[in-house]
């Protein structure tokens, strides 16, 4: 199974400021996602992250305000831009431990924590 | 798009006593996982469904999907207070790649 590392597992932002979410994993791995979950909800997806080109983006979710990079096949990034108090979340990276087209397992980083103030 | 559905909402149990989560969905199932959420944190992946009938057990969780790929159940069986947590269901997402969908989730208490 994938071991992901997310960083930082939490942090405290001021709004207006932007915050970089880094996604290492241990293995290559094709497909990387990211996901926010807000306060009491269950989780929703972000964008879908390959590997050189750009990422994909869910419906009510834009490149401007979450910029994703996807330099190689172990790591990428999620940058929260210019934060609001909405932006409250817990946002998570996932990776799905397969190139092939069966399912497989899917496997979650530990989580960052954002409040904005 | 598919809706997944969890039932109950959130449970109290005490220790020792069986339960059962459900996760129903709007349409059918090509890949169906159980995920615990501690508050605050990222998910642990429990097991994975694929195929009609299939059942998976771990430790004292048990876990199967329908014939018909369109119902999930999660069994608990002798609850602990280490059990306590939020599950959840995730089915693939045929829209974004392997992307899941998630059900809102059951919050589990296990009460000494």
């Amino acid at each position: 199974s994938a071991v992901i590392s997310q960083k930082p597992s939490r942090d405290i932002c001021q709004r207006g400021t932007s915050l970089t979410i880094q996604c290492q994993v241990d293995s290559q791995v094709t497909m990387m996602f990211w996901y926010r979950q807000q306060p009491g909800q269950s989780l929703t997806l972000i964008a879908t992250a390959n590997q050189g080109s750009e990422a994909t983006y869910e419906s009510g979710f834009v490149i401007d305000k979450f910029p994703i990079s996807r330099p190689n096949l172990t790591f990428s990034t999620l940058t929260v831009s210019n934060m609001s108090p909405e932006d409250s979340s817990i946002y998570l990276c996932s990776v799905e431990d397969s190139g092939h087209l069966d399912p497989s397992e899917a496997f979650f980083g530990q989580g960052t924590r954002l409040t904005v103030v | 798009s598919q809706e997944l559905e969890q039932s109950p909402q959130s449970l109290i149990v005490q220790e020792g006593k069986n339960l059962t989560i459900n996760c129903t969905s709007s349409k059918t199932l090509y890949g169906l996982y159980w995920y615990k959420q501690k508050y605050g944190e990222g998910l642990i992946f429990l097991m994975m469904l694929q195929k009609g009938g299939e059942e998976k057990s771990h430790e004292k969780i048990t876990a199967k999907l329908d014939e018909k790929k369109q119902q999930s159940s999660l069994h608990i069986t002798a609850s602990q207070p280490s059990h306590a947590g939020i599950y959840l269901c995730g089915a693939v997402n045929s829209n974004s790649g392997y992307a899941l969908n998630f059900g809102k989730g059951t919050s589990l208490l296990v009460t000494p």
